[in-house]
């Protein structure tokens, strides 16, 4: 069956640094990929997505290259501010017949610090 | 557009009472999803419709849970009766579907459960 997985947090790291969070899937097909968001209290926000191989995602800084090769999807940011604080989830949508759902990893809790 | 509407935002309850959530989707979209989520098993799809027919109910946990959508702007998980296992976020969300494309899913903001 379908699966991600995501690197397990909390994730802590000082305003302006790089972030990466490292996301692997497993799936039959050929899947689209997503990275949502979740503030404290919320619910989840779609924050990119890449729908084929070699597509990146990209919004408010972030960014992802669906990577085939090696069934990846990291998510990416140059500088980080204490508001990117949040869990974020990886997640694949494989169509099957009349109908679609998502696969989420099990989130990454990220911690920005001044 | 207003997103997708959870009511009631917090319940908590007693073990053995029934629980009733629910959920306006936005506007045109076909697609209703129900997820449950805890610490321990972290973001679970329960059910999911399409064109307010059930699809796939397999993350439905027990007989127990119930979800129905009787029109295209209205959803309920009824849980009868409750059990403080229970506890945890629920959240509804919708899509627009057409002819094997999909769209993103908009989540709401959740009802949080709380069974004593």
């Amino acid at each position: 069956g379908n699966s991600v997985t995501q690197m397990e947090g909390p994730v802590t790291l000082s305003e302006e640094a790089f972030l990466t969070i490292n996301c692997t899937y497993t799936a039959t097909g050929y899947p689209s990929l997503f990275w949502y968001v979740q503030y404290p209290g919320e619910g989840l926000q779609l924050l990119l997505k890449a729908t084929k191989a070699d597509d990146k995602g990209s919004n408010k800084g972030f960014e992802a290259t669906y990577r085939k090769e090696t069934t990846s999807f990291h998510l990416e940011k140059g500088s980080v501010q204490v508001s990117d604080s949040a869990v974020y989830f990886c997640a694949l949508r494989e169509l099957t017949g009349g109908g679609n759902k998502l696969t989420f990893g099990t989130g990454t809790q990220l911690k920005v610090e001044l | 557009d207003a997103g997708v509407i959870q009511s009631p935002r917090h319940e908590v309850t007693e073990m053995g009472q029934e629980v009733t959530l629910r959920c306006k989707p936005i506007s045109g979209h076909n697609s209703l999803f129900w997820y449950r989520q805890t610490m321990m098993r972290g973001l679970e799809l329960l059910i999911y419709f399409n064109n307010n027919v059930p699809i796939d109910d397999s993350g439905m946990p027990e007989d127990r849970f119930s979800a129905k959508m009787p029109n295209a702007s209205f959803s309920t998980l009824k849980i009868q009766p409750s059990e403080p296992r229970d506890s945890a976020v629920y959240f509804c969300a919708s899509s627009f579907q057409l002819s094997g494309s999909s769209y993103e899913q908009y989540f709401g903001p959740g009802t949080r459960l709380t069974v004593t």
